[in-house]
This record gives structure tokens, C-alpha cells and sequence, in this order.
């Protein structure tokens, strides 16, 4: 596997079910993040994590909760969702050193619907 | 907070034709810049960056882009489009929050080709 690959690639759930989504990145990065993307709407940052470490965490609900057990793997736990959080969550990473900023890599992201 | 405006929900250009999707950004320093380009059913691929030097950035599949400061805005370009462009773009600038990189998207700019 190489770049960031994601799984499942399509997800339907129930209202009442618990599922998560995982991410893996092959680059060997020390930063992750998901991304909410609905239609029409701009890319929704979520939570990013650096050094495995949440740094940010933008008001989502918590119905959403992530897990980083380690800098190659990022998930996200899925409970009693809503069907307006169906869309298509992205995963992506960087890396982060000493001030010096560069961009992230995406995977192909889950397809999510919430009936 | 740092913000993306792209102006151009929809662009549609035959094919041959030249190319520019327009980016403004607010933002208080000196700000990372990049584009993306999505495909159907993919996450987003980075066509190039801002970062310093240079106003004017040559990326990847023929685009090149121009960080006009006094304009606030990093407009993509592309002289001869061909029917594989044909996509979802995304411009984004980033940020620095408690020393970690946070960027910011755009609403996104659908690129249709006509043949």
C-alpha cells in the first residue's frame, strides 16, 4: 500500500449502529486529519491530530469521536449518528517539523449514509 | 481566522481553451497557498504550492498559479485545457494554530470540458 488509503470506501448505517472508519498512512507522517465533505458545502475540518496528540477540534458533535493510537493510523468511531451526516469523509496527513509547513496527502475517503 | 473565497461555483470551457479559477484568501500574515484538484469518487490531489519567493508557481499537469499579495488572491491557470481536467478544484491557505498547520478551504470550482 502506498499514500493514504482508507476503509471501508462506502458505509451504510442505521441511525442506532456503532461503526468506525479507518485511515493509514504509508508516508511517514506525524500529522492526520478528517474532513467532512458534504455536498455544496466547503470542505469541513474536523480533527487533526499531531504527534498523536488531538490539537484541534473543530465543535463536532460528539456522536464523532476519533482515535490516533499511533502517527500511521487515524480513526473514527461513528454512534447514533443523523442522516444529515451523510457525505464523504476524507482522511489526509502532512508533515509537520520545526516551523516548516507543507501539504497534506488525501485519501479517497469513505462514502457515508445515515438512513 | 484566516478565510478562501472562490468566486466560481461552475467553469465550463471547451477543450483547447485557457483556464483561470479565481482564489481571494483573508488572511493576517504571510499565507501558505495551495490548489487541489478532485476527481469523481477520489479524495483531493495537490496541483501546487505558495509558500515563498516566486509569485508565480509552476504545478503539476500543465498549471501554474500567481500569489498576488496586493490582491489577496493565487488564481490557477492553465493555457490549453484538455477533457481530462475535468474536475472539482479546491484552493486553500493555511495557517499556523498552536503549532500545528490548519488549512482552510474554498467551496470548490466544478471545471466542465467541453469537447
Amino acid at each position: 500500500e502506498t499514500g493514504v488509503t482508507q476503509t471501508p470506501r462506502h458505509l451504510v448505517m442505521g441511525m442506532t449502529n456503532k461503526k468506525s472508519l479507518k485511515c493509514e498512512q504509508h508516508l511517514g507522517h506525524n500529522a492526520m486529519y478528517w474532513y467532512k465533505q458534504s455536498a455544496k458545502k466547503p470542505l469541513e475540518l474536523m480533527f487533526v491530530y499531531s504527534l498523536e496528540e488531538r490539537v484541534e477540534n473543530n465543535s463536532v458533535p460528539s456522536r464523532f469521536s476519533p482515535e490516533c493510537p499511533n502517527s500511521s493510523h487515524l480513526f473514527l468511531h461513528l454512534h447514533t449518528l443523523q442522516p444529515e451526516d451523510s457525505a464523504l469523509y476524507l482522511c489526509a496527513s502532512s508533515q509537520e517539523s520545526g516551523g516548516s509547513y507543507n501539504e497534506q496527502f488525501f485519501g479517497p475517503g469513505t462514502r457515508l449514509t445515515v438512513l | 481566522a484566516q478565510s478562501v473565497t472562490q468566486p466560481d461555483i461552475h467553469i465550463t470551457v471547451s477543450e483547447g481553451a485557457s483556464l483561470e479559477l479565481r482564489c481571494n484568501y483573508s488572511y493576517g500574515a504571510t499565507p501558505y497557498l495551495f490548489w487541489y484538484v478532485q476527481s469523481p469518487g477520489q479524495g483531493l490531489q495537490l496541483l501546487l504550492k505558495y509558500f515563498s519567493g516566486d509569485t508565480l508557481v509552476q504545478g503539476i499537469k500543465g498549471f501554474e498559479a500567481e500569489f498576488k499579495r496586493s490582491q489577496s488572491s493565487f488564481n490557477l491557470r492553465k493555457p490549453s485545457v484538455h477533457w481530462s481536467d475535468a474536475a472539482e478544484y479546491f484552493c486553500a491557505v493555511g495557517a499556523v494554530s498552536g503549532g500545528s498547520y490548519i488549512p482552510t478551504f474554498g467551496r470548490g470550482t466544478s471545471l466542465i470540458v467541453h469537447p
